[in-house]
């Protein structure tokens, strides 16, 4: 079973408004940690947001906050005030367990284009 | 600047040889290192699990054989690609955990092509 969904292959925004990201995941460890990253088309993978599993409220980094409902097990990225440089591949990721291990599981992505 | 570097970026070699790349960690100290894989307009799917002085820890599906991870500093982990052929032909990105802070850092990638 897939441990981290993302359903939308590709999403278009307009600039200056707010696009979401969709994640799922399923996991039946409590403690896990769910992570956002960004990767452009040079490949580096950027980080974004982390939300824990214990965490009582949602992460927020800047423009982009991360929408965390935990008994539907899903970990939406919202992108504030999108900007022509936020045009990249977008990846969901999970880790289970504590930090013994930063194993992470990827989702299989999400392509954002911003127009101008 | 980057905190974890990988090395080459980019490479080209003959099917049938063997390719190193090399993850090191510049401001920190990696007891654990993390190699992946991604296909071109795929997810990153995780190889290994590179421990400094053991053994690495290989994903359910992937050839120790062939993908040699060696550890054998705390800044250094190196991937040896051997015998590579055409369907080797892949981004390999590797991550690191700063043991200080707990936060991870991801190499810039190395694209291997084999012809």
């Amino acid at each position: 079973a897939q441990k981290i969904t993302q359903t939308q292959p590709g999403m278009f925004v307009q600039e200056k408004e707010a696009v979401t990201l969709d994640c799922t995941y399923d996991t039946s460890d409590p403690s896990y940690g769910l992570f956002w990253y960004k990767q452009p088309s040079s490949g580096e993978m950027i980080f974004l947001i982390y939300q824990g599993s214990y965490d009582q409220q949602n992460a927020t980094e800047g423009r982009y906050s991360l929408n965390f409902q935990k008994a539907r097990k899903s970990a939406n990225l919202v992108i504030s005030a999108s900007q022509l440089g936020d045009s990249a591949m977008y990846f969901c990721a999970m880790r289970e367990g504590r930090d013994s291990s930063y194993k992470l599981i990827f989702g299989s992505g999400t392509r954002l284009l911003v127009r101008p | 600047g980057a905190v974890v570097s990988q090395h080459p970026s980019r490479v080209i070699c003959k099917s049938g040889t063997s390719v190193k790349i090399e993850c090191r960690s510049l401001d920190f100290q990696a007891t654990t290192m993390f190699w992946y894989r991604q296909f071109p307009k795929q997810s990153l799917m995780l190889m290994a699990t590179s421990n400094e002085g053991s053994k690495a820890t290989y994903e359910q599906g992937v050839e120790k054989d062939k993908f040699l991870i060696n550890h054998a500093s705390l800044t250094l982990s190196t991937l040896t690609v051997t015998s590579a052929h055409p369907e080797d032909s892949s981004f390999y990105i590797c991550s690191a955990k700063d043991p200080r802070t707990g936060e991870l850092f991801f190499g810039e990638g190395s694209r291997l092509t084999v012809l």
